[in-house]
């Protein structure tokens, strides 16, 4: 089955703690992109990468570091978690093509006491 | 980067049509108009995307104004599990893509 899978779903840490959360496409997607969802805040784009080795910034990066060493994955780290960064977490994939759809993943909820 | 604007909130009856509409004043010739909707407690998931004619898919339909300035996303007939939050949003090749806005809440009332 076609999916984009992040893990964990749910999250509890503490402040400084580092922390991974894992993204995995199956569909041999080019792009990927992380979001974090708060309320009244809407979707807003963390980092996105276009291809392997190939990662931008997005609209709220700080705090954030990704890597793509491989098509499939896309993981997302925080080095030092604070609590500002309690979130509702999505991953999401797509081909490179301007008329292919963004899949998105189940999503992460992180929080950071 | 181009932007969207749509209200943000409408309200509907089950089984009427439902005409989301977006606003994309600056969109340039390559940006691919996408529209994606969140149901609660779950992620967006695409619903329809085209360039300049009007596109139907299973779920919708897309209408995309002569000039391209704007669009409108067609429901045939809401149900209540049509109630979600409405994004468009606007892809192209170059730069940071898909840019999603606040979206539009739709309510479908029973």
């Amino acid at each position: 089955e076609a999916q984009v899978t992040q893990n964990p779903r749910y999250l509890i840490t503490v402040t400084g703690k580092k922390l991974t959360v894992t993204c995995s496409q199956n569909m041999n997607h080019e792009y990927m992109s992380w979001y974090r969802q708060d309320p009244g805040l809407g979707l807003r784009q963390i980092y996105y990468s276009m291809n392997v080795e190939v990662t931008d910034k997005g609209d709220v990066p700080e705090g954030y570091k990704v890597s793509r060493k491989e098509k499939r994955n896309f993981p997302l780290i925080l080095e030092s978690p604070s609590p500002n960064q309690t979130s509702l977490y999505f991953c999401a994939s797509s081909f490179g093509a301007v008329d292919s759809p963004l899949h998105f993943g189940n999503g992460t909820r992180l929080t950071v006491t | 980067d181009a932007k969207t604007t749509q209200p943000n909130s409408m309200e509907s009856n089950e089984e009427e049509p439902v005409h989301l509409p977006c606003n994309h004043s600056t969109i340039s010739g390559t940006d691919y108009i996408h529209w994606y909707r969140q149901l609660p407690s779950q992620g967006p998931e695409y619903v329809i995307h085209g360039l300049t004619s009007n596109v139907n898919n299973r779920m919708a339909s897309l209408a995309i104004a002569e000039d391209r300035k704007s669009s409108t996303l067609i429901l045939h007939r809401a149900t209540l599990r049509d109630a979600a939050v409405y994004y468009c949003i606007l892809r192209n090749n170059y730069g940071q893509n898909f840019v999603f806005g606040p979206g539009t809440r739709l309510s479908v009332l029973p």
